[in-house]
């Protein structure tokens, strides 16, 4: 299977930062390539796809880049409601998620 | 919009086999592929297996010799059985919607959390 490596586990940021979170693929996956934000209790939601395609209402602060083995999501100007936990998913093959990057406030 | 409605018992006893469905409502369960994915608490997400409307199956191989998911049309419901459960399949599943593109998973369920315990 292919295995899905984030960094940081842990991010401390404030309102208005530049914020990046790396994913990494054990082999390359193209782009296919999908992020997703979820909150404490609820489901995730799909924000980005296909590497860099930004789903319908998701505001333009996020977008994602990369291809092959390594990838990242950025937020432009983090904002109050995003601080939650990301996750990366690959879909080269069975699907397989990154371990999650939480978003704290510093 | 389309929606998704996870169902099923909270609570299983080890051994036994744990069963979800999932109640597609806003749109037709046709044309789409429909995932299970769980969370174990604290942890990350595990993906279990899909269905297309055809009864096509694809599932985790770490998971594949217990699961079975199955799609009934005329209720517009996909479902999931996990047997030979443990506490380790104690988790928060999802039921969710692979985009049109094929590209992610667009439309998901609230979750509902099955604890295996005596």
């Amino acid at each position: 299977d292919i295995q899905m490596t984030q960094s940081p586990s842990t991010l401390s940021a404030s309102v208005g930062d530049r914020v990046t979170i790396t994913c990494r693929a054990s082999q390359s996956i193209s782009s296919w390539l999908a992020w997703y934000q979820q909150k404490p209790g609820k489901a995730p939601k799909l924000l980005i796809y296909r590497a860099s395609s930004l789903e319908s209402g998701v505001p333009s602060r996020f977008s994602g880049s990369g291809s092959g083995t390594e990838f990242t999501l950025t937020i432009s100007s983090l904002q109050p409601d995003d601080f939650a936990t990301y996750y990366c998913q690959q879909y080269s093959s069975y699907p397989t998620f990154g371990q999650g990057t939480k978003v704290e406030l510093k | 919009q389309v929606q998704l409605q996870e169902s099923g018992p909270g609570l299983v006893k080890p051994s036994e086999t744990l069963s979800l469905t999932c109640t597609v409502s806003g749109g037709s369960i046709s044309s789409y592929y429909w995932s299970w994915i769980r969370q174990p608490p604290g942890k990350g997400l595990e993906w279990i297996g899909y269905i297309y409307d055809s009864g096509s199956t694809n599932y985790n191989p770490s998971l594949k010799s217990r699961v079975t998911i199955s799609v009934d049309m005329s209720k517009n419901q996909f479902s999931l059985k996990l047997s030979s459960v443990t506490a380790a399949d104690t988790a928060v599943y999802y039921c969710a919607r692979r985009g049109p593109t094929g590209d992610g998973m667009d439309v998901w369920g609230q979750g509902t959390t099955v604890t295996v315990s005596s």
